[in-house]
């Protein structure tokens, strides 16, 4: 199965704050990868798809790169409810694989 | 467009278990649907698919042989069951939907989930 490696594990930041969230494919899964906010409780929601698209409605503070191996979500300027937990999924090959989530809290 | 799982369900260990996903708003038959698990306060893990329309099923090697993933396209509903129950089956489930996102390239996505239904197993 395919590893995907989700960077940082944990991330503290600042309301307008820029950052950057990474997974690593174990092999090459071209733009298969996807990305999903998760709030306490809550099933996860779609953020990016095919590596940089957003679905309606998604706010265009965040975007995604990456193809081959190497997948970046970025938020441009943090908002109060983007505080959450990312994940990354890759959606090339089965058995699909998830990243092991980031965990982005209020400094 | 939704898809609504069963309620919680509270187990002892060896029991068995059957969860479903209620699919409505959408050609049941033309997207695959799956599960993933989510053990308290850890990550998201994929359990394995189905495709409604003939039924193909993969799962992923950490859930083969221990879930039973199928589907009753009469009443769009999919499923999840176990024969045995274990406390470590003690997770939140959810059901997923990957289909077309967009129609003109034919990319897929992860796009619906459920609400999730919480399985405690205990003595």
């Amino acid at each position: 199965a395919v590893q995907m490696t989700q960077s940082p594990s944990s991330l503290s930041a600042s309301v307008g704050d820029r950052v950057t969230i990474s997974c690593r494919a174990s092999q090459g899964i071209r733009n298969d990868l996807a990305w999903f906010q998760q709030k306490s409780g809550k099933a996860p929601k779609l953020l990016i798809y095919a590596a940089s698209s957003l679905p309606i409605g998604v706010p265009s503070r965040f975007s995604g790169s990456g193809s081959g191996t190497d997948f970046t979500l970025t938020i441009s300027s943090l908002q109060p409810e983007d505080f959450a937990t990312y994940f990354c999924l890759q959606d090339n090959i089965f058995p699909l694989t998830f990243g092991g989530g980031t965990k982005l809290e209020i400094k | 467009v939704q898809l609504v799982q069963s309620g919680a369900e509270v187990k002892k260990p060896g029991e068995s278990l059957k969860i479903s996903c209620k699919a409505s708003g959408y050609r049941f038959t033309t997207h695959w649907i799956g599960w993933v698990r989510q053990m308290p306060g850890k990550g998201l893990e994929w359990m394995g698919i189905i495709y409604p329309s003939d039924g193909d099923t993969r799962y992923s090697p950490s859930f083969q042989g221990q879930v039973t993933i199928s589907v009753d396209k009469s009443i769009t509903t999919a499923y999840l069951q176990w024969s045995g129950l274990r406390a470590s089956d003690t997770a939140m489930y959810y059901c997923f939907r990957r289909g077309v996102i967009e129609a003109t390239s034919g990319t897929v996505a992860v796009d619906l989930w459920g609400q999730g239904t919480l399985v405690t197993v205990s003595s």
